[in-house]
């Protein structure tokens, strides 16, 4: 069975910054390509990033370009979000997904985490 | 600038069909882009619903189907149920490296 646990949020102040982490079990996870994709409060969702299976390749939406960096370490089947220079936008539920899907014009978030919540308030 | 755009709400009554338009501009949908659906209840993490405009994932039912016409796709719940009472978000890739979601449609069982 396909799981993805996100960690790491919690309540921080503009300026400053948190990791997230997703743990994922039940798949080859160093074949599928991964996503943040991320949910204000009472709003929609907001795709933030992604990241190719060998780690090698990233994408950032404008809004986190510069400030958020995707990682992944293969070996704990575990992708990473590096959010710095947090802003009060930046308040949202982050999950992490899979992407499923060929090639990249079809590819869809085919599992999703439960999310975790990162508050930017002072 | 890719853009979505989906109707904020839409109703129908149990039993009823309804359908829900996904309108892309700015290249989102352009060419042979796909579009995936995504249902999500309160309070939990969206669920992959329709892949690729038509495909269902193993598990859902089969009252739910996709359609695309030009810049605009469709999803299409039949035989309403109360449980179908949701969130609904379409997504597509842009072509230029990132992935965009519709605003939402809030779907109400009468």
């Amino acid at each position: 069975e396909v799981q993805l646990l996100e960690s790491g949020g919690g309540s921080v102040r503009p300026g400053g910054s948190l990791r997230l982490s997703c743990a994922a079990s039940g798949f080859n996870f160093n074949i599928f390509a991964m996503s943040w994709v991320r949910q204000a409060p009472g709003k929609g969702l907001e795709w933030v990033s992604a990241i190719f299976g060998n780690g090698f390749t990233t994408y950032y939406a404008d809004s986190v370009k510069g400030r958020f960096i995707i990682s992944r370490d293969n070996s704990r089947n575990t992708l990473y979000l590096q959010m710095n220079s947090l802003r009060a936008d930046d308040t949202a539920v982050y999950y992490c997904a899979r992407y499923a899907g060929n090639p990249i014009e079809k590819w869809s978030f085919d599992y999703w985490g439960q999310g975790t919540l990162v508050p930017v308030s002072s | 600038q890719s853009v979505l755009t989906q109707p904020a709400s839409v109703s129908g009554s149990p039993g009823q069909s309804i359908t829900i338009s996904c309108t892309g501009t700015g290249g989102a949908f352009g060419g042979y882009f796909s579009v995936s659906w995504y249902q999500q209840h309160p309070g939990k993490a969206p669920k992959l619903t329709i892949y690729d405009v038509t495909n269902r994932p193993s598990g859902v039912s089969d009252r739910f189907s996709g359609s695309k016409s030009a810049n605009t796709a469709s999803l299409t719940i039949s035989g309403l149920q109360a449980e179908d009472e949701a969130d609904y978000f379409c997504s597509s890739y842009t072509g230029t490296n990132t992935w965009v979601f519709g605003g939402g449609t809030k779907l109400t069982v009468l």
